[in-house]
């Protein structure tokens, strides 16, 4: 069974500073996708990591799928009242190749003004 | 509208009732998942259809539970017999195609059972 662990679940942090959330798994994925979700909303694709290695950059946002495309992260620069939500990470590639996804068990994240 | 849509958005019904769920997935997409977000469970999968078949109905719970898709657009999501664990945010994603893996999510139904 495909199991992604994220990290940390709940962060709570003033304006200005900086963050990482990891996502880390024992499998290898195809491909890993991070979203973001607002209460009462789906999730929101931000990125989409394919490469082992591969750093995406999304103004503030960066994002890194390890080289083994076992684990990955979310470093927020400076976070904003307005990146508060709750953050996924999504693993593609599982058995059959349906594509469906596996995903971690989120980060929720407060930015204080 | 050109993003997924799930209706209805909120549905409160009583334990023991049938209920039917409805998503209508981006045009052209031909894969559609569902998945079930509760607290402490995160976000599981449900099943997945391309086109009208569906090749993955691994992460459906019981028998209550069923989905259908036709026309190769909507989907419903039939649960019998609700039962109080099957309160949740039940939602629907499609993808242009499944290699793709880029999926695009609904606001999502939020089931409540009394």
């Amino acid at each position: 069974t495909q199991l992604l662990e994220q990290s940390p679940q709940f962060l709570s942090i003033q304006e200005g500073e900086n963050l990482t959330v990891y996502c880390n798994s024992s499998s290898v994925f195809s491909s890993l996708q991070w979203y973001r979700q607002e209460p009462g909303e789906g999730p929101v694709l931000l990125v989409t990591v394919v490469t082992g290695g591969e750093v995406k950059k999304l103004k503030r946002l960066t994002f890194q799928f390890g080289d083994a495309r076992k684990d990955s992260s979310l470093h927020i620069t400076a976070a904003q009242p307005g990146d508060t939500g709750l953050y996924l990470c999504a693993g593609a590639g599982g058995s059959g190749n349906t594509g469906k996804l596996i995903f971690g068990q989120g980060t929720t994240l407060q930015v204080k003004p | 509208g050109a993003g997924v849509s799930q209706s209805p958005s909120n549905k409160v019904t009583e334990k023991g009732k049938d209920v039917e769920l409805r998503c209508d997935p981006i045009s052209g997409h031909t894969a559609l998942y569902w998945y079930r977000q509760s607290l402490g469970q995160g976000l599981e999968f449900l099943i997945y259809f391309q086109g009208n078949s569906a090749p993955d109905k691994s992460g459906l719970p019981s028998d209550r539970f069923s989905a259908e898709r036709t026309g190769g657009s909507v989907s419903t999501l039939t649960i019998q017999r609700t039962q109080q664990e099957d309160s949740a945010v039940y939602l629907c994603a499609s993808s242009l195609e499944r290699q793709g893996h880029e999926q695009y999510f609904g606001p999502g139904t939020r089931l409540t059972v009394t």
